[in-house]
């Protein structure tokens, strides 16, 4: 399968601050991007959908000014979360496919703390 | 009445044996159909894909649609402890996925 990298693995910020993570394809153009959130014991929450060329949909509840995502080119994405606050502690994960309803495929994960 | 649904789990099988995971949707037009493994602390691994009915093998692992009764699963063959893991369901339509909340297997030595 298609090897989708991410980064940090993890991070500690402090509230109040910003982190960026990022996530490529080592091995393929991906024309769609997802990111996702994911509390502990519970199930992978869509936050935000972008194509290439366009700017990125979030889900309902996701606040977009908060969670910045930048699909800067068909084989980087970045997420960033500004004025994180501890409610954002969770684990994010980036994910890349091609259009359609084909394989998307996930990277490691960043796992966030806020203080 | 959620999207996919999977087994309420946990599920635990003896090593050597079959596992089966099921999986329930509710959308019709759902054109794809897969299954990853997630294991703790992990991120989601894609094992099976599938977009048609029947039957789809690879090693041990075999996915069953039935788009008529919105029905998928995955049997394991010969689990093997390594095999415990979160596995989820993802349906697939219009370029959307939706994930079912997933089955936590456990197989014992």
């Amino acid at each position: 399968g298609a090897v989708v990298s991410q980064h940090p693995s993890w991070v500690i910020c402090k509230s109040g601050t910003s982190v960026k993570i990022e996530c490529r394809s080592l091995d393929f153009q991906a024309t769609t991007m997802f990111w996702y959130r994911q509390f502990p014991k519970q199930s992978l929450m869509l936050m935000a959908t972008s194509n290439e060329g366009s700017k990125a949909t979030y889900e309902q509840g996701v606040e977009k000014d908060k969670f910045l995502i930048n699909h800067a080119s068909l084989t980087l994405s970045t997420l960033t979360v500004t004025s994180a606050h501890p409610e954002d502690s969770s684990f994010y994960i980036c994910s890349m496919g091609l259009a359609g309803d084909y394989e998307q495929y996930f990277g490691p994960g960043t796992r966030l703390t806020v203080t | 009445q959620k999207e996919v649904e999977q087994n309420s789990g946990p599920l635990s099988v003896p090593e050597g044996a079959i596992a089966s995971l099921n999986c329930t949707y509710s959308d019709r037009v759902s054109q794809s159909f897969f299954w990853y493994r997630q294991y703790s602390g992990k991120s989601p691994e894609l094992i099976m894909s599938i977009y048609s009915n029947g039957d789809k093998e690879d090693g041990r692992f075999t996915a069953q649609l039935n788009k008529a009764s919105q029905y998928v699963s995955l049997l394991i063959r010969d689990s093997q402890p390594s095999d415990s893991a979160t596995y989820l369901c993802a349906v697939k339509g219009g370029g959307k996925s939706t994930f079912g909340d997933g089955t936590t297997l456990t197989v014992k030595p």
